[in-house]
Formats: C-alpha cells, sequence, structure tokens
C-alpha cells in the first residue's frame, strides 16, 4: 500500500529563516515523489518532483530512500511562501497519485 | 495552457439530493480524477479515469459514482447527499505517465444541509 505522512499540520517561521516542511512514505517499490502548492485563493499546482532533480522558487526536495523521506527545504523564507504543501507519491507503473494531509506554512514579517 | 474547469465554485444542496458535480478539461488528456480536500485529512481520491468509460475506484468511493462518457468530461455524482459529504471537492486530469503532472480545476465547495 502507498502512504504518505506530513507530521506537521502547521509550521510558522520567520522570514529569512530557514524552512523544512517534512514528508515521509510508506512504499515497497521504487516511488515517483512530488510536491504541490496550493496559494491563497489559487489551484493546487506542482511545485517540484523528484526525478527532475529541479529547484523551483528556492525550494529542494531529496529523496532519502533509506529514511523514506522527500522533505521540501529552502534556505531563506519569503513571505510569497505563505501557502498549504503537500507531497504525494506515485508507485511504479500506477496511474494514480496518493496526498499526505497537508502542511499549512505561515512566513512571519 | 491547460484549463480544468469545475461547473460550480459553492453549491448548496439538501440531505438526499441527487448532486452531480462536472469536470472538463481541454488538453485531450487520457486520466481524470476526483478528490475531496478536508482540512488535516489532505487530499483523499474519490474515483479515477483513465479512459473513456474506464472507471476505477480511488480510497473513498462510498456514496458516490462517476461517469465518463467523453474524454474531456468526467462528472462526480453524489447519489443521496448526506452531511458528511460537505467539503471541497477537486477534480484533475493528466496525461498518460503520472510522470508528468497533474492539472487540478479550481475546486467546487459542496455544502449539504
Amino acid at each position: 500500500a502507498q502512504r504518505v505522512t506530513q507530521p506537521e499540520k502547521l509550521l510558522s517561521v520567520f522570514k529569512g529563516a530557514p524552512v523544512e516542511l517534512k514528508c515521509n512514505y510508506s512504499y515497497s517499490g521504487s516511488p515517483e515523489l512530488f510536491w504541490y502548492v496550493q496559494y491563497s485563493r489559487q489551484r493546487l499546482q506542482l511545485l517540484l518532483r523528484h526525478i527532475s532533480r529541479e529547484s523551483i522558487k528556492g525550494f529542494t526536495a531529496d529523496l532519502n530512500k533509506g529514511e523514506t523521506s522527500f522533505h521540501l527545504k529552502k534556505p531563506f523564507a519569503q513571505e510569497e511562501d505563505s501557502a498549504m504543501y503537500y507531497c504525494a507519491l506515485s508507485g511504479q507503473g500506477a496511474q494514480k497519485l496518493v496526498f499526505g494531509q497537508g502542511t499549512r506554512l505561515t512566513i512571519n514579517p | 495552457d491547460v484549463k480544468v474547469t469545475q461547473s460550480s465554485r459553492y453549491l448548496v444542496k439538501r440531505t438526499g439530493e441527487k448532486v452531480f458535480l462536472e469536470c472538463v478539461q481541454d488538453m485531450d488528456h487520457e486520466n481524470m480524477f476526483w478528490y475531496r480536500q478536508d482540512p488535516g485529512l489532505g487530499l483523499r481520491l474519490i474515483y479515477f479515469s483513465y479512459d473513456v468509460k474506464m472507471k476505477e475506484k480511488g480510497d473513498i468511493p462510498e456514496g458516490y459514482s462517476v461517469s465518463r462518457e467523453k474524454k474531456e468530461r468526467f462528472s462526480l455524482i453524489l447519489e443521496s447527499a448526506s452531511t458528511n459529504q460537505t467539503s471541497m471537492y477537486l477534480c484533475a486530469s493528466s496525461p498518460h505517465s503520472l510522470g508528468e503532472k497533474l492539472f487540478f480545476g479550481s475546486g467546487t465547495q459542496l455544502s449539504v444541509l
């Protein structure tokens, strides 16, 4: 079974501080992992995916298969990063995406 | 840019009513999905479809059904609405491979009274 856990419902940091949103997964095969973001009054949209190994809006995420984690990090938070963040997993050959519970990130000025 | 359109932004229905939520995408995507979004529970998959007339149950299909008669349209049906189906409903689509991203609609906030 595929499972995604985001242990923090709420996370609040000050502008300029580092940010780390935690994501742990459970899957016996080789997963594909994603971070989605929903800004206020906007649609849910893809932020980044692990296979691309890209940095989007200063965010990065590394897949750690040993710890079954895919934490999202940014060295210096900005106020516009305030949003709802969801980690998601797709199993090999699967055609569906399983989402975590979400973390609401608030960046304080 | 891909457009996924949900027909209603807000809906208010009474317990026992039959409810239709409509979703249309304009990019010829094979896969379409219905999720519900609840605080603290995240997004939970109700049903998905990978082809016309094909449907698969997600994690919480009870009380729901779906219809996909045309490739671009995926409908979610609540046969007899109940108060515990009050939620935000999100439709999404993706190309054939899920390595590609999901494109979401703006959501329908359904209230069942």
